[in-house]
């Protein structure tokens, strides 16, 4: 079994949709973060979160400790979101990273 | 800060080759972190220097493969010989310490034929 599980694996919205992409983990963990790759692009670090909430624009990250579990919420989701989306678990010299989550929003 | 930066964007040599990936660190972070990302695989950590010194290279898959950070500002990624089983995205990712949040370069593509 994975350390870390995402879902759904992949996910396709049309724009404006309320979006959520889960993940779940198995070990104790420093911290989570959500990464957001594009197709054929760089890596960028989207939040790093040990409890509570984060919001950065369009996109909310949670996380329950007790539950092991984290959620990334995208509200008013665009196009320009279509990206694939990882959960990793860690700290960055020890991450364990989920299989991530494709996204596709529609026009 | 322009951010992580890596070079080249990508490269294709034939087997056998030496191939060097170069990354320059945020200007401030102590950390600093090789991964290779495939298919199969997916993202995997292959070594992490913390004030330009090695510290876990376990990630590492064989003696072909080698990494170097001579300064602050500076690390490579050396293999040689090459094999067409090291085609990969590399990424090099720094952080201000070995357990703050990775900053991710764009990645060199490495394609061994």
């Amino acid at each position: 079994k994975n350390e870390v599980e995402q879902s759904p694996q992949n996910l396709t919205a049309q724009e404006g949709e309320f979006i959520t992409i889960n993940c779940s983990y198995s070990v104790g963990i420093s911290a989570l973060h959500w990464l957001q790759q594009h197709p054929g692009g760089g890596i960028v670090s989207l939040f790093m979160l040990s409890s509570g909430k984060k919001k950065h624009g369009r996109l909310i990250a949670t996380i329950n400790i007790q539950e092991k579990h984290s959620s990334l919420h995208i509200t008013a989701s665009h196009p320009r979101d279509s990206a694939v989306y990882i959960c990793a678990v860690g700290s960055a010299r020890q991450l364990t990273f989920g299989s991530g989550t494709q996204l596709t929003v529609l026009p | 800060d322009a951010g992580v930066i890596q070079s080249p964007r990508h490269e294709v040599t034939e087997m056998g080759q030496e191939v060097t990936l170069r990354c320059k660190p945020i200007s401030g972070h102590n950390s600093l972190f090789w991964y290779r990302q495939t298919m199969m695989r997916g993202l995997e950590l292959l070594i992490y220097f913390n004030n330009n010194v090695p510290i876990d290279d376990s990630g590492m898959p064989e003696d072909r493969f080698s990494a170097k950070m001579p300064n602050a500002s500076f690390s490579t990624l050396k293999i040689q010989p090459s094999e067409p089983r090291d085609s990969a995205v590399y990424f090099c990712a720094s952080s201000l310490d070995r357990s703050g949040q990775p900053f991710f370069g764009q990645g060199t593509r490495l394609t061994v034929v």
